[in-house]
C-alpha cells in the first residue's frame, strides 16, 4: 500500500526567505507526483506536475524535483512572500490494474510572516 | 471556463437524511473523483469514475453512491446520512485515468451530520 509523508507538518519563516517543502512515499512504481496548494476552505490548486520520468519541474518561483528510486519530493520556494501562506499537499499517482488513484500526504501547512 | 464546481458549498443533515452531492466540469475530461478530506486522514478517494459509463470503488465507499450522468456531470449520494460522514468532500476531473494527466479540484462541500 502506497503511503505519503510529508515532513514538516507546519513551516514558519520570515518573508524573502528561501525554503523547501519535503515529500516521501513508499512505493516507487508511480506514474507521477502532484503538488497542490490548498487556502484556509478552499479547494487545491495545482501547482506542479512531475511525471514519473522526469527530474524536476518549474513554475516561477517553485521548482519541484522528483527522485523515484528513493521515494522523495521536494517543493523548493524561493524568495517567500506573504501570499505563499497555504497549506501545500503533495500525491502520487500509483500503477494499478484499473485506472490509476492519487494517493496523498497530509500536508505541510506553511506561514510567510511578513 | 469555471473548471469544476460543486453544489452546495454547506450542508447540514440529521443521521439518517439522505443527500446528493452535485459535481460538473466543462474541461471535456474523461475521468472524475471523489474525495473526501479529514483532518489527521489527508484525502481518501471514495470513487471514481474512469469515463463516461463506468464507475469504480476507491479506498472509503461504504455508505455511498455515485452516477456518472453524462461526460460532464458526476454526483454522489448518501443514502442514509450517519456522523462519520461528516466531512470536506471534493471532486476532481483530470482528462484521463490510466495516464499520467493532472487532475483540477473543485471547491468542496462542507458537509455536517448531527
Amino acid at each position: 500500500k502506497q503511503e505519503v509523508t510529508q515532513i514538516p507538518a507546519a513551516l514558519s519563516v520570515p518573508e524573502g526567505e528561501n525554503l523547501v517543502l519535503n515529500c516521501s512515499f513508499t512505493d516507487s512504481a508511480i506514474y507521477n507526483l502532484q503538488w497542490f496548494r490548498q487556502d484556509p476552505g478552499k479547494g487545491l490548486t495545482s501547482l506542479l506536475l512531475i511525471q514519473s520520468s522526469q527530474r524536476e519541474q518549474t513554475s516561477g518561483r517553485l521548482n519541484a524535483s522528483l527522485d523515484k528510486s528513493s521515494g522523495r519530493s521536494t517543493l523548493y520556494i524561493a524568495a517567500s512572500q506573504p501570499g505563499d501562506s497555504a497549506t501545500y499537499l503533495c500525491a502520487v499517482r500509483r500503477r494499478e490494474t484499473s485506472g490509476s488513484r492519487l494517493t496523498f500526504g497530509e500536508g505541510t501547512q506553511l506561514t510567510v510572516n511578513p | 471556463n469555471a473548471g469544476v464546481t460543486q453544489t452546495p458549498k454547506f450542508q447540514v443533515l440529521k443521521t439518517g437524511q439522505s443527500m446528493t452531492l452535485q459535481c460538473a466540469q466543462d474541461m471535456n475530461h474523461n475521468s472524475m473523483y471523489w474525495y473526501r478530506q479529514d483532518p489527521g486522514m489527508g484525502l481518501r478517494l471514495i470513487y471514481y469514475s474512469a469515463s463516461e459509463g463506468t464507475t469504480d470503488k476507491g479506498e472509503v465507499p461504504n455508505g455511498y453512491n455515485v452516477s456518472r450522468l453524462n461526460k460532464r456531470e458526476f454526483s454522489l449520494r448518501l443514502e442514509s446520512a450517519a456522523p462519520s460522514q461528516t466531512s470536506v468532500y471534493f471532486c476532481a476531473s483530470s482528462q484521463g485515468a490510466v495516464n499520467s494527466y493532472e487532475q483540477y479540484f473543485g471547491p468542496g462541500t462542507r458537509l455536517t451530520v448531527t
